[in-house]
């Protein structure tokens, strides 16, 4: 079955480290979008990518940084300068431009201990 | 820049009880429209979508939702509720073919049997 899988599930992080959310997708999507949920205040857009090698920031981008090396894969790296890390993460694709909606993988939640 | 409205943070309902969840946009222009649900310990998933034509959007498990352009609004309705209803509901919306989607807070969604 086609879809999104986010990898690992729970996550745990010391402060001052580094850390990498996985996101693969089979659907040959083009648009791949990182968001943060946090209670009461939505989705947050981090970044996303239209394109392979090519990727924008979204809302809240600081702290954060992405890669596009393959078509099926946007992982997002977690970097010690993000402020409040401590958030459930979003992956999601889109067939090519967000207009068509999204499909949502399972997310990642990160703790920072 | 664009924002998404959702009036109620928090609904406590009876099983069989009419609902209706308000949602507005900012954006004045060509917009597609969307309803997403996740219901608990599980991934976003897509309720219903506008993208033109009938403003009377037909979704799963029996909910609907009316585009007012005049209104700017975007509401979710159910004539009758079901205790499985119980989730977190998104109002989401992408601007004329923007790379991505807007959401609003979130409206959680809590049915009592």
């Amino acid at each position: 079955d086609g879809g999104i899988t986010q990898s690992p599930k729970y996550l745990f992080r010391k402060e001052g480290q580094n850390v990498t959310l996985s996101c693969e997708q089979n659907l040959n999507h083009d648009a791949m979008y990182w968001y943060r949920q946090d209670p009461g205040q939505g989705l947050r857009l981090i970044y996303y990518s239209q394109i392979v090698n090519d990727f924008q920031k979204g809302d809240i981008a600081e702290g954060y940084s992405v890669s596009r090396e393959k078509k099926e894969s946007f992982p997002l790296t977690v970097t010690s300068a993000q402020k409040n890390p401590t958030a459930f993460y979003l992956c999601a694709s889109s067939i090519r431009q967000g207009a068509y909606g999204y499909t949502f993988g399972s997310g990642t939640r990160l703790t920072v201990v | 820049a664009q924002s998404v409205s959702q009036h109620n943070h928090h609904v406590i309902l009876s099983e069989a009880a009419s609902l209706e969840l308000g949602c507005n946009y900012s954006y004045g222009g060509t917009v597609n429209l969307f309803w997403y649900v996740q219901y608990p310990g599980q991934h976003l998933q897509l309720l219903l979508k506008y993208f033109s034509g009938d403003p009377l959007v037909k979704g799963i498990k029996g909910f609907e939702a009316e585009f007012i352009k005049s209104k700017f609004s975007f509401n979710l309705r159910k004539p009758s509720v079901q205790w499985s209803d119980t989730a977190e509901y998104f109002c989401a919306v992408n601007e004329n073919r923007d790379d991505k989607i807007i959401f609003g807070k979130g409206t959680r969604l809590h049915i009592l049997p």
